[in-house]
């Protein structure tokens, strides 16, 4: 079974600019998960989609939104980027049923805002 | 709201030696805990998880936790190190569907 893929692995940006992240689940996979990883702040949790619906959300800003495709594949949009954006951004799937169910990470996209 | 602290950024053991890294948890209710491992440029892998069944947790290249509620603790260990374990290692809860708290991480470095 393929793992989960992220599209970008790096990009560059400026600051203003806005930029969309890609990710595509374990297959079978329905839930999705983001986070963002800094040297300052660690691991934080972006947000969660699951059915096409947002389940959970993180302390992150408007600026930072996502939405998933009925195949269960997720984009994370980030508006208006400033220099603290610079981060690795991690996307993690796993299947439904029961009150947890084991994670897996994608590599990340390492985004570098300048 | 639930926290974890890792008790020490970097740890450093010899080849062969006992490998513990630290974790504490903070939760209202029974976490679900977790242990995962980077290396770098690559996203983390699950190590082993705590789900209320059995305190002592068994999980992959063998590293095992022990869930001591007493001590609201989840430390990882592994009886002898090797050079292949060198990475940054992350605990984190979770209680509520699938948002995982993570701690700061511990860098493991192995020496020769």
């Amino acid at each position: 079974k393929a793992g989960v893929t992220q599209t970008p692995r790096y990009l560059i940006k400026t600051r203003g600019q806005q930029v969309t992240l890609s990710c595509s689940p374990i297959s079978g996979h329905r839930s999705v998960s983001w986070y963002q990883q800094t040297p300052g702040q660690g691991l934080q949790f972006l947000f969660e989609y699951f059915s096409e619906t947002q389940r959970n959300k993180g302390n992150f800003p408007g600026r930072f939104s996502g939405r998933q495709f009925s195949n269960s594949r997720s984009e994370m949009n980030v508006s208006t980027l400033e220099l603290g954006d610079s981060a690795l951004y991690l996307c993690a799937s796993s299947s439904p049923g029961g009150d947890y169910n084991e994670q897996f990470f994608g590599p990340g996209t390492r985004l570098t805002v300048l | 709201a639930q926290s974890v602290t890792q008790l020490g950024s970097h740890v450093s053991v010899s080849e062969g030696a006992l490998v513990l890294l630290r974790c504490n948890y903070s939760s209202s209710v029974p976490p679900y805990l977790f242990w995962y491992v980077q290396y770098p440029n690559q996203g983390l892998q699950l190590l082993l998880k705590y789900t209320s069944a059995a305190t002592l947790v068994k999980g992959i290249n063998g590293f095992e936790a022990e869930f001591k509620k007493s001590e609201t603790s989840f430390h990882l260990t592994k009886p002898s190190a090797h050079m292949s374990d060198a990475a940054e290692y992350f605990c984190a809860v979770s209680v509520r569907g699938n948002k995982l708290v993570f701690g700061a991480g511990t860098i493991l470095r192995v020496k020769s």
